[in-house]
């Protein structure tokens, strides 16, 4: 059960660069989340997804894009990557807001450096 | 907006003694609340949830953690901890009420367990 899986797991960026991450999740959940994780800062919310073909801003959107084209499927986008965007990117996801099913379960994360 | 503080960025403690890790939030609306264990290089595991219901909610690992309505706490606890234990711990909250889509995460206490 692959449960959450974070794509890719490592990435170097030099600034200006664009890229995608992927976080696929096969428990046909149907909200998903992306968070960065910096020191002392604890894990922050950039852009959420209540469905497939919707998406909502977290606390840090700026310089980020995403998409949910697919129900199993939330892509994070840097459109031109600035070195403040160095950071641990973590995906999330639940199966219910309310009710014993509303934890959210997470994937490995993805660790990028822009440079 | 609901929030979450997490008092202590760092707790050292020798093995097989107690410890607690100190959670407040900030909601005027019911909430559920969480705790997370993030061991180094990998993703954020669930390590209990307090619904409704008792206050004292029982763990994985031994943990504990008890609801505080008045004080608008959520501390886990540990009656002995092992090396094993040593990672870094986060607390989080969701409210029943406006946001209740999004999971808001304090900034973790790290947990050092010495021989």
């Amino acid at each position: 059960n692959a449960g959450v899986t974070q794509t890719p797991k490592f990435r170097v960026l030099k600034t200006g660069q664009s890229m995608t991450l992927l976080c696929a999740q096969d428990m046909n959940h149907e909200y998903m989340y992306w968070y960065r994780q910096d020191p002392g800062m604890g894990l922050r919310l950039i852009h959420y997804s209540v469905g497939e073909g919707t998406t909502a801003k977290g606390e840090v959107p700026d310089g980020y894009n995403v998409s949910r084209l697919k129900k199993q499927n939330f892509l994070l986008g840097l459109e031109s990557a600035a070195p403040s965007q160095t950071s641990v990117y973590f995906c999330a996801s639940r199966l219910a807001l309310f009710g014993q099913n509303t934890e959210a379960f997470f994937g490995q994360g993805t660790r990028l450096t822009v440079v | 907006a609901q929030s979450v503080t997490q008092l202590d960025s760092q707790v050292p403690v020798f093995e097989e003694a107690p410890v607690e890790l100190r959670c407040n939030y900030s909601s005027s609306v019911s909430v559920y609340l969480f705790w997370y264990v993030q061991y180094p290089n990998q993703g954020l595991q669930l390590l209990l949830k307090y619904l409704s219901g008792s206050t004292l909610v029982k763990g994985i690992n031994g943990f504990e953690a008890e609801f505080n309505k008045s004080q608008t706490s959520f501390h886990l606890r540990k009656p002995s901890v092992h090396i094993s234990d040593t990672a870094e711990y986060f607390c989080a909250v969701t409210t029943l009420s406006t946001g209740f889509q999004k999971l808001v995460f304090g900034t973790g206490t790290r947990l050092l367990v010495s021989p």
